[in-house]
């Protein structure tokens, strides 16, 4: 089974940071790699699939990059409705997939 | 707009069963795969089953496997997950959700439902 490890598990920013969140596979997953944000007592939305894709409708201060093992989730200008806690997903043993534990972000 | 609303979480003794079902509307239910999740109070999200368009291929989370059930009736553009033997560890919000497949981006999941809760205690 492909294992996803996070880091950091929680971090406390300030509106207008750069944020960075480091998702790790266990193995080469290419770019088979989603990123959700998930706010609480809201179910996930998909942010970027394919390490890098911003999906419609999600801004552009989010941006993700990696390929192989190493892949990071990016937030330039981060703002009040950002702070939540973002998975990594990976898709490349589908049709069975993975997260990480997850990241939360707080205000600081 | 694309709907989906699960229904059927409750309170289980161990050892019970439950019956999930979530319908969907919005989209052409029979031309997606689609997937059960599940998130335990305080936790992470977990991939629990999925099963293809025609209900042909149907795969599950070890933990689960040989207890739980994916079903899917295209007709009533309904999923089911038939829940037996449910340990207190099975304790969790459970949502439905689409699954895409996209030539380059590969597989992910871009509607979810709002969730139904399964609580397993005694």
């Amino acid at each position: 089974d492909i294992q996803m490890t996070q880091s950091p598990s929680s971090l406390s920013a300030s509106v207008g940071d750069r944020v960075t969140i480091t998702c790790r596979a266990s193995q080469n997953i290419i770019n088979y790699l989603n990123w959700y944000q998930q706010k609480p007592g809201k179910t996930p939305k998909l942010l970027i699939s394919a390490a890098s894709s911003l999906q419609n409708g999600v801004p552009s201060r989010f941006s993700g990059s990696g390929s192989g093992t190493d892949f990071t989730l990016s937030i330039s200008g981060l703002q009040p409705e950002d702070f939540a806690t973002y998975y990594c997903q990976q898709s490349y043993s589908s049709p069975r997939f993975t997260f990480g534990p997850g990241t939360r972000v707080d205000i600081k | 707009e694309v709907q989906l609303v699960e229904s059927g979480g409750g309170l289980v003794q161990p050892g019970g069963s439950l019956r999930l079902s979530c319908a969907a509307s919005g989209f052409s239910f029979s031309s997606y795969w689609m997937t059960w999740f599940r998130q335990a109070p305080g936790k992470g999200l977990e991939w629990v089953a999925n099963i293809k368009q025609d209900g042909s291929e149907k795969y599950y989370v070890d933990s689960v496997e040989g207890r739980f059930t994916i079903s899917r009736d295209n007709a009533k553009n309904s999923l089911f997950l038939q829940m037996n033997s449910l340990k207190a560890d099975d304790t969790a919000m459970y949502y439905c959700a689409r699954e895409v497949n996209d030539f380059w981006s590969g597989r992910m999941f871009d509607y979810w439902g709002q969730g139904t809760l399964v609580t397993v205690s005694s």
